[in-house]
């Protein structure tokens, strides 16, 4: 299944390191997310884009810095990450977000922080 | 308080068997409630959406209970590829904020 892509699937960064990640959909969506999903807990949902703009920032560090420029590709752009922020990012698509409840996600990238 | 709430499990269920479990939210303005599907190092899948009715996919069936603010789902006849963590998700707002809780891990086992 091919419908959400992301890259890389896996990332070892310093705390020090730039690093970026992607996501595309092919499914023709307008609504773009992105969570974190730390072990034993719930995703947390930190980005929420429509049709390339920004419409929900979940208090989320501005280490974190998302990037959308067209409706079917998504960035996280990374930097000066703390260990505790080793996680698995996952990207999710759906039709529009207020029917957002079908988010296709994509595998998503494990990231760990050293 | 969670806004979504499960037990952890794991659930070990012998093939063949019944099962089911509950998730409560805190949110009394919720309006649409799902179970998603997790396999071990995959994305989240939805798997039902869960209506004021209850309703049924096969083996899957889904109730809602808004004055007590849960919703339970129950497979019957488990399979081995039952096996998975299933995820409550409620909809809590018209921009489609999911909130998810952390999940209900089934185990199916022969």
């Amino acid at each position: 299944e091919t419908g959400v892509t992301q890259t890389p699937r896996h990332l070892v960064m310093g705390m020090t390191n730039k690093k970026s990640l992607k996501c595309e959909q092919h499914l023709g969506h307008n609504a773009m997310y992105w969570y974190k999903q730390s072990a034993k807990k719930p995703l947390e949902l930190m980005f929420v884009y429509s049709l390339e703009e920004r419409v929900e920032n979940n208090s989320v560090p501005s280490r974190f810095s998302p990037e959308c420029p067209n409706s079917s590709h998504l960035f996280l752009h990374l930097h000066t990450l703390q260990p505790e922020d080793s996680a698995l990012y996952l990207c999710a698509s759906s039709q529009n977000p207020g029917q957002s409840y079908e988010q296709y996600f994509g595998p998503g990238t494990r990231l760990t922080v050293t | 308080r969670k806004e979504v709430e499960q037990d952890p499990g794991p659930f070990n269920v012998p093939e063949g068997a019944t099962v089911a479990f509950n998730c409560t939210y805190s949110n009394s303005a919720s309006q649409s409630f799902f179970w998603y599907r997790q396999d071990c190092r995959k994305e989240p899948k939805l798997l039902m959406s869960v209506y004021s009715s209850g309703n049924e996919d096969g083996r899957f069936t889904a109730q809602l209970n808004r004055a007590s603010q849960y919703i339970s789902l129950l497979i019957r006849d488990s399979k081995l590829s039952d096996s998975a963590t299933y995820l409550c998700v409620v909809k809590t707002d018209s921009w489609g904020k999911l909130q998810f809780g952390a999940g209900t891990q089934v185990v199916v086992t022969p």
